[in-house]
């Protein structure tokens, strides 16, 4: 089975904090994404990468980063953390050949204060 | 731009009635996946069906049923004799059939059972 995991299901920021959320997934997939969900809204993509060091903005990249420097993990960093960035983030993977078949992860509900 | 477009905000009922979650879809592309992923609880999407912007033929697993239909560019969600289980936040969600192959999700259907 294909495995998502993110390192926190909580995480509690102060405003101006630097912020990072990790991903690993466990089955070699290239793709990656970050997406926010906030209710009324539901899922909104961030950024994705499709390859190591690769990276494409989503549909609300800003305030936000991301690294990809091993295939398997992709991180989604928050350089100066805002009140309206606190959301539930989750991540996900997929093979580049069937890029519509996503793997989602626990999601990581961030508070930021 | 694609747009999935899920009016129902939540809808309550009670255990053993029929429920059918709305989507409809704005896309240009010809040819395009849809989806819908339950969300429980626990946070994780759970993936439930995809189809293929050809196949409008509607598909039945147990007590779930999609009904594609091109014309109105909706693809309903049927669950037949709800149970509690079945309480969950409910996505629709687009993509293209080439290229990034990006999902773009509706807003969402929190969708309570009660006993």
């Amino acid at each position: 089975d294909v495995k998502v995991t993110q390192s926190s299901r909580y995480l509690v920021k102060r405003t101006g904090e630097k912020v990072f959320l990790e991903c690993v997934q466990d089955m070699d997939h290239e793709n990656m994404f970050w997406y926010r969900q906030d209710p009324g809204l539901g899922l909104r993509l961030i950024y994705f990468s499709y390859d190591v060091k690769m990276k494409e903005k989503g549909d609300i990249p800003e305030g936000y980063s991301v690294s990809r420097e091993k295939k398997e993990r992709f991180s989604l960093i928050l350089e100066s953390a805002s009140t309206n960035q606190t959301s539930m983030y989750l991540c996900a993977s997929s093979l580049i050949a069937r890029a519509y078949e996503q793997y989602f992860g626990p999601g990581t509900r961030l508070t930021v204060t | 731009a694609q747009k999935v477009t899920q009016a129902q905000t939540e809808i309550s009922v009670v255990e053993k009635e029929d429920v059918t979650l709305d989507c409809v879809y704005e896309t240009r592309d010809t040819t395009y996946y849809l989806f819908w992923y339950k969300q429980p609880p626990s946070g994780e999407l759970v993936f439930l069906i995809r189809r293929n912007s050809f196949d409008e033929q509607n598909e039945i697993s147990g007590r779930y049923s999609w009904n594609f239909q091109k014309s109105t560019s909706s693809f309903n969600f049927t669950i037949t004799a709800s149970q509690v289980v079945d309480s969950a936040v409910y996505f629709c969600a687009l993509s293209e059939a080439q290229g990034a192959q990006k999902l773009v999700f509706g807003q969402g259907t929190r969708l309570t059972i009660n006993p």
